[in-house]
């Protein structure tokens, strides 16, 4: 399993921009790097998903470097709302096994 | 409408008993899954099956068993249960698709089932 490293949690007023970093240094060459949602007393709810370079949907970007050892969720102007935990998870499309879920970064918006 | 929906939402029983948690996807997905969330929070996979192949995590003790009556049901038994059982389980269902160059697999979750054991 391609594991991850994410901060533990992370504080951050509304309006402001959010970056989330995720380290993982043994991703294979056909693992994706992808992002989940969950807040409290819910299942994690997709973000976003990537392989390269930049990702961009309505609700975030994801960058990914060129060597792809680390990854970053970016989400613009968090509001209260986006109070959730965030989970980096990295593996292959087509088999969800090899997906490892970590702690997650607890992301705390202030008001 | 729901696209992965679980039931019961809350399971209170106590131990040595056996109990079934259901869940249903109306997404037309081809893959479904089962997870466990301690109360660390840490979310582990437990199960994945399609219509060919149900993948095991070898973690899983084999008091628990999924059943599939059908593409759009996967149905989590657990036997003789125990306190450490304990936990959030989650059901999820997804389907490989690409746009374009680009291929995406997201995973659909269930709103989960408490499950305690006294």
């Amino acid at each position: 399993l391609a594991k991850t490293t994410q901060p533990i949690s992370m504080d951050s007023y509304e309006g402001q921009e959010v970056n989330i970093t995720c380290s993982h240094n043994n991703i294979a060459t056909n693992d994706y790097i992808t992002w989940y949602q969950q807040f409290p007393s819910q299942g994690p709810r997709f973000i976003i998903q990537g392989y390269k370079t930049k990702v961009t949907n309505e609700v975030a970007s994801l960058f990914i470097p060129a060597d792809r050892k680390s990854s970053t969720l970016s989400l613009p102007r968090v509001s209260l709302s986006d109070t959730a935990v965030y989970y980096c998870l990295v593996g292959p499309l087509d088999n969800f096994n090899k997906f490892y879920f970590g702690s997650g970064t607890k992301l705390n918006v202030k008001p | 409408d729901t696209a992965v929906s679980q039931t019961p939402k809350y399971l209170v029983t106590q131990m040595g008993n056996d109990k079934s948690i259901k869940c249903e996807q109306n997404l037309g997905h081809d893959t479904m899954y089962w997870y466990k969330q301690d109360s660390k929070k840490f979310l582990k996979i437990m199960f994945s099956y399609n219509n060919k192949e149900l993948i095991i995590n070898e973690t899983v003790p084999n008091r628990f068993s999924p059943k599939s009556p059908d593409k759009a049901h996967l149905n989590l038994h657990i036997n003789s249960l125990e306190l450490g059982d304990s936990a959030v389980y989650f059901c999820a269902s997804s389907q490989e698709r690409t746009s374009g160059r680009r291929s995406y697999n997201e995973q659909f979750f269930g709103p989960g089932t408490r499950l305690t054991v006294l």
